[in-house]
């Protein structure tokens, strides 16, 4: 168990919906990274957080959003949903800002019919 | 050309062989990482390295800056070593490039 909570593990939705996914990270740490794992694009970064403010940004859509709140758990915000955003959804964890460890979730399943 | 390269894309092992994987990246890296996730999806992190070597258990973690070339080994590898193991590096930013992933099947 690496201590980072996701939820929910699976996620069944139409297309043109929205849908929220949690992430409680492990106890102590500041920073929150969130990546998509889809079966054509492999493992992709989105977007990271650290201690609540934006640090750094990757290949995350315009319909995508993510927020870090004051007890450091993070939501990623899905809205208008295509079928190609089906795919694993991880959030990982880490002590620092820079260059530290991360830790993973077991991940959410999302599925787009 | 893909930033971080993995060889080979799929491995077969019989139980106690000697595994290398091979991670090639071309551009500068602040860190590589080497996760492994299991058939049922979770990530686990393995290693986090800068320069030289890391040993836990069985595994082995090398890297050669100069070179831009990192290996996972894994002696006397067993069934329960079967998984994806997947290299991504770290460059200026946060942000993590991963590779495809090296998929590792050890038969009894």
């Amino acid at each position: 168990d690496s201590g980072v909570t996701q939820t929910p593990k699976h996620l069944i939705t139409a297309t043109g919906q929205r849908v929220t996914l949690r992430c409680s990270p492990r106890s102590g740490d500041l920073s929150v990274y969130w990546y998509q794992q889809s079966l054509d694009q492999g493992l992709q970064f989105l977007i990271q957080y650290y201690n609540g403010e934006e640090r750094a940004k990757g290949n995350i859509l315009e319909r995508f959003s993510a927020q870090q709140f004051p007890d450091l758990h993070s939501e990623l915000n899905l809205s208008s949903l295509e079928l190609g955003d089906s795919a694993l959804y991880f959030c990982a964890s880490s002590l620092g800002q820079k260059n530290t460890e991360a830790f993973f979730g077991q991940g959410t399943r999302l599925t787009v019919v | 050309k893909n930033e971080v390269e993995q060889s080979p894309q799929n491995l077969t092992a019989q139980e106690g062989e000697f595994i290398t994987i091979n991670c090639s990246y071309s551009v500068g890296i602040s860190a590589l990482h080497w996760l492994q996730q299991h058939p049922g999806g979770g990530i686990v992190s393995l290693f986090m390295l800068s320069s030289g070597k890391k040993k836990h258990g069985r595994l082995i973690a090398t890297i050669n800056i100069q070179e831009k070339h990192s290996s996972l080994h894994i002696t006397a590898s067993h069934p329960r070593d079967s998984a994806v193991y997947i290299c991504a590096v770290r460059g200026g930013s946060e942000k993590l490039v991963f590779g495809k992933g090296t998929k590792l099947t050890v038969n009894p």
